[in-house]
């Protein structure tokens, strides 16, 4: 079965610090993808990134970076120079590498908040 | 077409009573999902459809709650004599079309109450 382990419940940190979000992960698919998405008080899940199962670089999107390490199943997920409108709740995913569908295993999520 | 479109935003019913969510995907997409999400908690998974049809259901899915996407378009989700154990956030998702993979864009969900 799979599963997905985000052992920080809570992070407060004060604006302008990095924060990382920790992802651990249960498979015993051999390809699979890994999302992260972010939840605003809003409600809605925006999604941020996926990663294939195959492609272990690492991603830097603007302040937001990623790495995924498959010798230790994890996929942590890095804010850097945080701001307040950071905060909100963050899902760490998986699903099986199913043609086209995506059955999302979420994670019990990590509420960030960011202090001015 | 900007995006998931879930109503009612927010339902308060007694406990036995049916109450229907709809969820319009965006338009070009041809898969649709529901998921539960209990407060503290990540979304579950409950059931999918491509186009008009159901492919898959969670064991959450229990026989007084049943999904539906007539024509492949929007889809409803029913659950009939709701229990207080119901309470939940209800989220719609959909993605793309054409094979291949697509992330799954999220509705902002109905918040239901069953006092």
């Amino acid at each position: 079965a799979q599963k997905v382990t985000q052992a920080q419940t809570e992070i407060s940190v004060v604006e302008k610090e990095d924060v990382t979000l920790d992802c651990v992960y249960e498979t015993r698919d051999t390809t699979y993808y890994l999302f992260w998405y972010k939840q605003p008080p809003s409600g809605e899940l925006v999604f941020l990134i996926r990663r294939n199962s195959f492609d272990e670089q690492n991603e830097i999107s603007g302040r937001y970076s990623w790495n995924f390490q498959k010798s230790t199943s994890s996929f942590n997920f890095t804010i850097t120079a945080s701001q307040v409108v950071d905060s909100a709740v963050y899902f760490c995913a998986l699903s099986e590498a199913r043609r086209g569908a995506q059955k999302l295993v979420f994670g019990q999520g990590t509420r960030l908040t960011i202090n001015p | 077409d900007t995006g998931v479109s879930q109503n009612p935003r927010h339902k308060i019913t007694k406990r036995g009573q049916n109450v229907t969510f709809r969820c319009d995907p965006i338009s070009e997409h041809n898969r649709l999902y529901w998921y539960r999400q209990t407060l503290g908690q990540g979304p579950e998974f409950l059931t999918y459809f491509q186009n008009e049809a159901q492919l898959e259901k969670s064991r959450l899915l229990s026989d007084r709650f049943s999904a539906e996407r007539p024509k492949g378009s929007f889809s409803t989700l029913e659950i009939q004599r709701t229990e207080q154990g119901d309470s939940a956030m209800y989220l719609c998702a959909s993605s793309g079309g054409q094979g291949g993979y697509t992330e799954a864009f999220f509705g902002q969900g109905t918040r239901l109450t069953v006092v």
